[in-house]
């Protein structure tokens, strides 16, 4: 089946130090999107990509979609404490059948300390 | 004010004890969603739906039960079958597009479920 795979597990930072969270999957994807979960909170959707290279930047936060359309990443810049959280990615598979249907990559817990 | 609730958000319940776990929505969303997050782990999907009166099985099924009588609703029964039900479960709903694509799922609070 589909795998998703998010590297690091864990990223520990000074705060105004950068961040990335890379992405890739087992399977080209129709499109990726990001959510962001705070400690004792649940997934928000942060936002999706769609075509092949696409950027896309939301203030400090970066996003990329490969040229493949199987890999992605998250940077952010300059970070604050209140980047904390777990950032998830998550596929849908191109060509699939499982309308809807999201696979979620393992998460990376972003520690920012002061 | 348009959203998703689970209820509770906390639930203990003694092993070999089948246990519901509720999700309402008012967004109007066809598709709803349930995942299950264990500590340092990603999101792993149990059950989802399309559609009222349709559901199909996700990566972990086994152990659980859903139903999808109303377009609102769609509880999930974690039975004793389910041998490590102690876990973060999530209820999300999505509208999704025409093609095949999917649109953003919004998540619900969450209900922690501690077996004892």
């Amino acid at each position: 089946g589909q795998q998703v795979m998010q590297i690091p597990q864990y990223q520990h930072v000074q705060e105004g130090e950068d961040f990335t969270t890379y992405c890739n999957s087992s399977t080209t994807l129709s499109n990726i999107q990001w959510y962001k979960q705070r400690p004792g909170g649940h997934p928000v959707f942060l936002i999706q990509l769609v075509k092949s290279g696409e950027v896309k930047k939301q203030k400090r936060l970066t996003f990329q979609f490969g040229e493949a359309k199987k890999n992605s990443s998250l940077h952010i810049t300059a970070t604050q404490t209140t980047d904390v959280g777990t950032y998830f990615c998550a596929g849908l598979r191109a060509g699939g059948t499982s309308y809807g249907k999201l696979t979620f990559g393992q998460g990376t817990i972003l520690t920012v300390h002061p | 004010d348009g959203g998703i609730t689970q209820s509770p958000k906390y639930l203990f319940r003694k092993e070999g004890q089948n246990v519901t776990l509720s999700c309402e929505q008012n967004l109007n969303h066809d598709a709803m969603y349930w995942y299950r997050q264990d500590p340092g782990q990603g999101l792993r999907l149990i059950y989802y739906s399309q559609i009222v009166n349709d559901f199909q099985k996700g990566d972990i099924a086994e152990g659980y039960s859903v139903s999808r009588e109303k377009k609102e609703s769609f509880p999930l029964t974690v039975t004793s079958a389910q041998k490590n039900p102690t876990a973060f479960y999530l209820c999300a709903s999505s509208a999704p597009r025409a093609g095949g694509s999917t649109d953003t799922q919004y998540f619900g609070p969450g209900t922690r479920l501690t077996v004892l």
